[in-house]
């Protein structure tokens, strides 16, 4: 079974630049996350999908970030413009099941390092 | 605010040695705890899953522990091998946060031959 593909794995972009990032989580997870990592830190979350729907954005810089899950499968996630604070590994993540009391395992993909100069 | 914690953030042992690494966290309403397992470039791999009705899971050479009343986990690991040498990182689902992880910083281990 294929796991969390993401894409790019590496991006170095200018400040100011616009930048996406793609995910395909496993087939059949209904619930998709993306997560921010800093260097030397724990992932936090940034967006939280179950289907289509964002059901929790509350962590997401609305200003400059967006995502979508399109059809309730892959996701984008955007930045525009970038800040050169934005440098960090984005990591997308899924799971079966959906709800707040999802207890799954989440699967984490390889994840996107982004660099801002 | 609901935290994780976790000490210390680097360790380095020789190989054989059996090792304890610590989680805490602020809150005991919890659904779960998670043992991760991120490697330099990589995503992260689940090592193992503890439900709050649970005490224990062990994988191999691998023992978790959970403890929530005094909001502590313990990530065990006998007789430790240079492969080994990872981060590891706990994370925490608290009740009404919808299935959202929250990670500990990690510790760093690194397993000398």
């Amino acid at each position: 079974e294929a796991g969390v593909v993401q894409s790019p794995r590496y991006k170095i972009i200018e400040k100011k630049q616009p930048v996406a990032f793609w995910c395909n989580p496993i087939s059949g997870h209904n619930t998709l996350y993306w997560y921010r990592q800093n260097l030397g830190q724990g992932p936090e979350l940034l967006i939280r999908y179950e289907n289509e729907e964002a059901v929790d954005d509350s962590q997401l810089p609305k200003d400059r970030f967006s995502a979508e899950r399109l059809k309730g499968v892959d996701s984008t996630l955007k930045i525009q413009p970038a800040e050169l604070g934005d440098s960090a590994v984005y990591l997308c993540a899924s799971s079966p099941r959906l709800g707040g009391r999802n207890t799954d395992t989440q699967y984490f993909g390889p994840g996107t390092r982004l660099t801002v100069l | 605010k609901q935290e994780v914690t976790q000490i210390p953030a680097a360790l380095s042992v020789p190989e054989g040695e059996n090792l304890v690494l610590n989680c805490s966290f602020t809150d005991s309403a919890i659904y779960n705890l998670q043992w991760f397992r991120q490697d330099p470039g990589k995503g992260l791999t689940s090592l193992l899953l503890i439900q709050s009705s649970q005490r224990e899971q062990t994988s191999g050479r691998l023992n978790a522990s959970l403890d929530k009343s005094s909001g502590r986990s313990t990530l065990y690991i006998a007789a430790s091998q240079p492969g080994d040498s990872a981060t590891y990182l706990c994370a925490v689902t608290f009740y009404n946060q919808g299935g959202k992880l929250i990670f500990g910083q990690g510790t760093e281990l690194s397993v000398k031959p």
